[in-house]
């Protein structure tokens, strides 16, 4: 199916843990995001990337590792997961800036107990 | 001060009402100016985007964006209850190929 796709939808995970949050998107758009959304603080980039081996920090990035080897994926590492990581996070990808049209996924709702 | 500035809200109407949506920005070289709405554990989707000042309209829906007083507005006319969602404004944050986001206001239309 044609579109942008998150992996796993809910995770539930212990303090300490390495977690991995994967997207994909199958456009090949060439930019593509991480943001959390939380209550009173709206939606947050925490990484973004303009291509492929191409990275760089957002709003937020501490706790947080990205890597994109491939145009189509863009998974989010928490290296060592700790309660304030508790969010939704959406990957979100476009094809380029400008036009302001982001092509978010459903989501992954992270807990971190 | 935050880039963008936007009222949580809640906001609830009855069906068939003008909503008024609004938000501020603090810098005047933004040029893109976007809304999305967003059904609940849903992802964000674009719903208008205006470039520079002016209006727009789609349907029951008109984006306004005022440069001089760095004001952005949606209105709904003759909203429905299907329109009960979280709307965002959004900036393009242009070099660094990002989006800035308002905090969102939720917007609940009653039958």
């Amino acid at each position: 199916d044609a579109g942008i796709t998150q992996s796993p939808r809910y995770k539930i995970t212990e303090t300490g843990r390495q977690v991995t949050l994967m997207c994909h998107q199958t456009w090949s758009h060439s930019y593509m995001f991480w943001y959390r959304q939380d209550l009173g603080h709206g939606l947050r980039l925490i990484y973004y990337s303009a291509a492929a081996d191409i990275t760089d920090k957002g709003e937020v990035p501490d706790g947080y590792v990205v890597s994109r080897s491939k145009t189509e994926n863009f998974p989010l590492t928490l290296e060592s997961a700790t309660r304030s990581q508790t969010s939704v996070y959406f990957c979100a990808s476009s094809v380029l800036t400008g036009t302001g049209e982001a092509f978010f996924g459903q989501g992954t709702r992270l807990t971190v107990v | 001060q935050k880039e963008v500035e936007q009222d949580p809200g809640p906001l609830s109407v009855p069906e068939g009402a003008i909503v008024s949506l609004n938000c501020t920005y603090s810098n005047s070289a933004f040029q893109y100016f976007m809304w999305y709405r967003q059904y609940s554990r849903k992802g964000p989707e674009l719903l208008m985007y205006t470039y520079s000042s002016g209006n727009k309209e789609d349907g029951r829906f008109t984006a306004q964006v005022d440069k001089s007083s760095k004001y952005i507005s949606l209105f709904i006319r003759d909203s429905q209850p299907s329109d009960s969602a979280t709307y965002l404004c959004a900036i393009d944050g242009g070099s660094q190929g990002n989006l800035i986001f308002g905090k969102g206001t939720k917007l609940s239309v009653k039958p």
